[in-house]
């Protein structure tokens, strides 16, 4: 069965510098992993996922994350936080086949002015 | 085009009582799928739905179940509950299911168990 790990409960940054949130995951064939925000009150919003192609890929307000086949990573990044980047961060994954899509426990990120 | 939509959103019951939870997925959305969000466990998969059928199924007791129309809307039901089951429920909607198809969330019902 695919798992998913986020090894920081949070993350804090200050408004500005580059941010960093973590993801490993675990699956028997081959990986598709997402990265979903979601702010209070409110459901998950979709920022990007990796099906194939450039390791590097490119989401939505501003953020990417980069695909580690070998290290079976997705980190999250964006070069410049901003404090409407605070919010609670869920990586997930599915594997091949008719699998569901696994959550990690999420990461709360919180950009300080 | 409307995103998805859950109703209702907020829902207080009591033990013992059941409960049903609606979703209408993104217009020409065929899959669906539900999770519970907690606190302590994060979020959990419940069932997925694909043209009516149920394709995946997650680690919960008999008492949810679900269920999904011909026009692509989805219900949920949680008898007998129980306080454990207060929680916020999600639901998702996909073009199709599996691989890299992008699930779409929908705000939430937040279930109140007293």
């Amino acid at each position: 069965a695919q798992s998913v790990a986020q090894p920081e409960d949070q993350v804090n940054v200050a408004e500005g510098n580059p941010l960093t949130v973590k993801c490993t995951y675990s699956v028997s064939g081959n990986p598709y992993p997402f990265w979903y925000v979601q702010y209070p009150n409110r459901g998950l919003q979709f920022l990007l996922k990796y099906i194939t192609g450039d390791n590097l890929v490119k989401g939505s307000y501003g953020f990417e994350a980069e695909f580690n086949k070998s290290q079976t990573s997705f980190h999250l990044k964006k070069p410049s936080a901003l404090v409407s980047d605070s919010a609670l961060y869920f990586c997930a994954v599915r594997d091949t086949g008719n699998t569901p899509l696994v959550f990690g426990k999420g990461t709360r990120l919180s950009v300080i002015a | 085009k409307a995103g998805v939509t859950q109703t209702p959103r907020y829902l207080i019951k009591t033990r013992g009582q059941q409960v049903t939870l609606s979703c209408s997925p993104i217009s020409g959305h065929r899959s669906v799928s539900w999770y519970q969000q907690t606190p302590g466990q994060g979020l959990q998969f419940l069932f997925e739905y694909f043209s009516e059928t149920q394709r995946n199924k997650g680690n919960f007791p008999g008492r949810f179940s679900g269920r999904q129309f011909s026009n692509s809307r989805s219900e949920m039901n949680v008898s007998t509950l129980e306080l454990g089951d207060s929680a916020l429920y999600l639901c998702a909607s996909s073009l199709t299911s599996g691989g890299g198809e992008t699930q779409y969330f929908g705000p939430g019902t937040r279930l109140l168990v007293l």
